[in-house]
């Protein structure tokens, strides 16, 4: 089992570009979720999905779009990058009787400059 | 919404000694209580975590502490060695209605010296 994956590792982005975070698992888990991490802010929710075709917005989800079209990808898509979304972003999962038992991707640190 | 403050922010310890780590929440209707491991340059660990009809529960060097009427919870490591310093995350969630999410204080960052 490789738990949860995403990629890139690091992105460096310009002001106006897009892109789309990667996260991936295999552990057959309903819910996904994606965090962002600031500095001494700890996380916060960006989306989240409860299944195949269901998501929901978190805590912070201005300038972000999911999509969750397989129980195991849940991407993240950034468009029209700014300044304010340089973070760390985690990718989560949990399975269907304890998704508060969630289990985290190793991050990708994004940079907008 | 769930607010879980949580403190220190920073916390250096001598190896061998006990490192205690405090979280309170706001809405009484959390019932579930995680705590997270993170370590350089990976994500966070689910490394105990604490359910509302329990006041403490202990791992090895590890316990936690709940008391629901005060609404807060406490993260205890015993005999710490260098391996234990991590960024550690407190988090408050209600299982019934929240689809697991969970609402995070803002992490401690433990030193432990050899």
């Amino acid at each position: 089992n490789a738990g949860v994956t995403q990629t890139p590792k690091f992105r460096i982005l310009k002001i106006g570009q897009s892109m789309t975070l990667q996260c991936t698992q295999d552990m057959n888990h309903n819910y996904m979720y994606w965090y962002r991490q600031d500095p001494g802010m700890g996380l916060k929710l960006i989306y989240y999905s409860v299944g195949a075709g269901i998501t929901d917005k978190g805590e912070v989800p201005n300038g972000y779009n999911v999509s969750r079209s397989t129980t195991e990808d849940f991407p993240l898509r950034l468009e029209l990058a700014a300044p304010s979304q340089t973070s760390v972003y985690f990718c989560a999962s949990g399975g269907m009787i304890a998704p508060n038992e969630q289990f985290f991707g190793p991050g990708t640190r994004l940079t907008v400059l | 919404g769930e607010n879980v403050e949580q403190h220190p922010s920073t916390l250096s310890v001598q190896e061998g000694d006990s490192a205690v780590i405090k979280c309170t929440y706001s809405d009484s209707a959390s019932n579930y209580f995680p705590w997270y491991k993170q370590e350089l340059g990976k994500g966070p660990q689910l490394i105990i975590d604490i359910r509302s009809n329990v006041g403490e529960k202990k791992d090895q060097r590890i316990a936690v502490t709940l008391n629901k009427t005060a609404k807060h919870f406490s993260l205890h490591i015993t005999e710490t060695q260098p391996e234990d310093s991590a960024v550690y995350f407190c988090a408050a969630s209600d299982r019934a209605t929240s689809y697991g999410k969970l609402t995070f204080g803002q992490g401690t960052i433990l030193t432990v010296h050899p």
